[in-house]
């Protein structure tokens, strides 16, 4: 079946600009969470959605970031006034929405400030 | 709060030989553990996770990893590698409870030379 998606691919922006990144995860999955992955780095917790609430918020680095999953299903990661320091691959798990479930995660946006 | 070490940012071998890749971390509660894998240009997969029960655990592609409680490891293993082997591992970890956000260790590539 169909894995987790993220549009776009790719992104590049010019610093100051808002920048929407989407993902679109497994159908049935109640859980959805956004990570950021730096250069050299592992992967970093942003937020975690469990159907449409935010359950925790605590990775986002701060208020220009903001995220929403309306309907339970899609979530958008919205970005205001972007900074290089932006500049990162943003990866979008999902999964059932149980103790043990296994997160299965997307291709990833990679999102370049100029 | 959680965190992941990995000791070791590349690893290259020769294709047959066996690899481990190491992994440390740290909590004052019980975790869950996992091993994701990385390659170029995909997005995350999960190779296997440690959740209870017995402390070998098998996963996909012939790799193992063996949960050690008292010396906080959970170090991966595979006896044969191969070079389709070659990409980036990560290691995460979790905390048990409700929130199922992972905390990730910084990497390693693994690199299979024929």
């Amino acid at each position: 079946g169909a894995g987790v998606s993220q549009t776009p691919s790719n992104k590049v922006t010019e610093k100051g600009k808002y920048v929407e990144l989407r993902c679109d995860p497994i159908s049935g999955h109640t859980a959805l969470y956004w990570y950021r992955q730096s250069l050299g780095q592992g992967p970093e917790f942003l937020i975690y959605f469990q159907g449409t609430g935010a359950a925790d918020d605590s990775g986002l680095p701060n208020d220009r970031f903001f995220a929403v999953r309306p309907e339970g299903s899609v979530s958008t990661l919205k970005i205001q006034r972007t900074e290089r320091g932006d500049s990162a691959v943003y990866l979008c798990a999902s999964s059932l929405g149980g103790n043990t479930d296994t997160q299965y995660f997307g291709p990833g946006t990679r999102l370049t400030v100029l | 709060a959680q965190s992941v070490t990995q000791l070791d940012s590349q690893v290259p071998v020769f294709e047959e030989a066996p690899v481990e890749l190491r992994c440390n971390y740290s909590s004052s509660v019980s975790v869950y553990l996992f091993w994701y894998v990385q390659y170029p240009n995909q997005g995350l997969q999960l190779l296997l996770k440690y959740l209870s029960g017995s402390t070998l655990v098998k996963g996909i592609n012939g790799f193992e990893a063996e949960f050690n409680k008292s010396q906080t490891s959970f170090h991966l293993r595979k006896p044969s590698v191969h070079i389709s082997d070659t990409a980036e591992y990560f290691c995460a970890v979790r905390l048990g409870g409700s929130n199922y956000k992972l905390t990730f260790g910084k990497g390693t590539l693994l690199t299979v030379n024929p």
